[in-house]
């Protein structure tokens, strides 16, 4: 199985700063990754796939990048709503397998 | 719009067995794959099973293999997740999910709750 590590556990951003998360595949997944944003008490959110494309409604200010086994996700100027736990999950083969999550939490 | 509304979550004795049912609306669902995910407490999300449009084929983690069934019924625009030999790993909260054949989860329902405890 392909494991999917993120990091940092957890980041701590000012509302209006840019936040940075990372995401490494075991082995190489080309550009199959895709990103979900869950809040607390909620069922994740499909934000990103094929590593850049975003889906329909998610802003401008989330971009995500990378390929093989080193991915990024990028929320340019945080609004209240971005603060939330993020996920990346593999769609290169099956099992399809998600990292442990990054919390976004307010400084 | 696209929902998927989950129920029959609950308190289960080790070994014992639950039933959780996804229903669907705002899209032909007769046309999806759909699937089962789960999230034990305080931890990420784990990916349980797949059932093709026609329910033909289905996939599971090796975790559930042999315990857990997926089914559907797509003239109730409705699946199913059968839950046997539940152990106390199996706490979680599950969701259900559209899947997109290419591996993506694009919708998700708001989850049910199931513990296994005695």
């Amino acid at each position: 199985d392909t494991v999917m590590t993120q990091s940092p556990a957890t980041l701590s951003v000012s509302p209006g700063e840019g936040a940075t998360l990372s995401c490494r595949a075991s082995q190489s997944v080309s550009g199959f990754l895709a990103w979900y944003q869950q809040k607390p008490g909620q069922a994740p959110r499909f934000l990103i796939y094929d590593a850049s494309t975003r889906a329909t409604g998610v802003p401008a200010r989330f971009s995500g990048s990378g390929s093989g086994t080193e991915f990024t996700l990028t929320i340019s100027s945080l609004q209240s709503e971005d603060f939330a736990v993020y996920y990346c999950q593999q769609y290169d083969s099956w099992p399809w397998t998600f990292g442990q999550g990054t919390k976004v939490e307010m400084k | 719009e696209v929902q998927l509304v989950v129920s029959g979550g609950g308190l289960v004795q080790p070994g014992g067995s639950l039933r959780l049912s996804c229903a669907a609306s705002g899209f032909t669902f007769r046309n999806y794959w759909m699937s089962w995910v789960r999230q034990a407490p305080g931890k990420g999300l784990e990916w349980l099973a797949n059932i093709h449009q026609d329910g033909g084929e289905k996939h599971y983690v090796d975790s559930v293999k042999g315990r857990f069934t997926v089914s559907r019924d797509n003239a109730r625009n409705s699946f199913y997740l059968q839950m046997n030999t539940l152990r106390a790993e199996d706490t979680a909260v599950y969701y259900c999910a559209r899947f997109l054949r290419t591996g993506l989860f694009d919708y998700w329902g708001q989850g049910a709750l199931v513990t296994v405890s005695s």
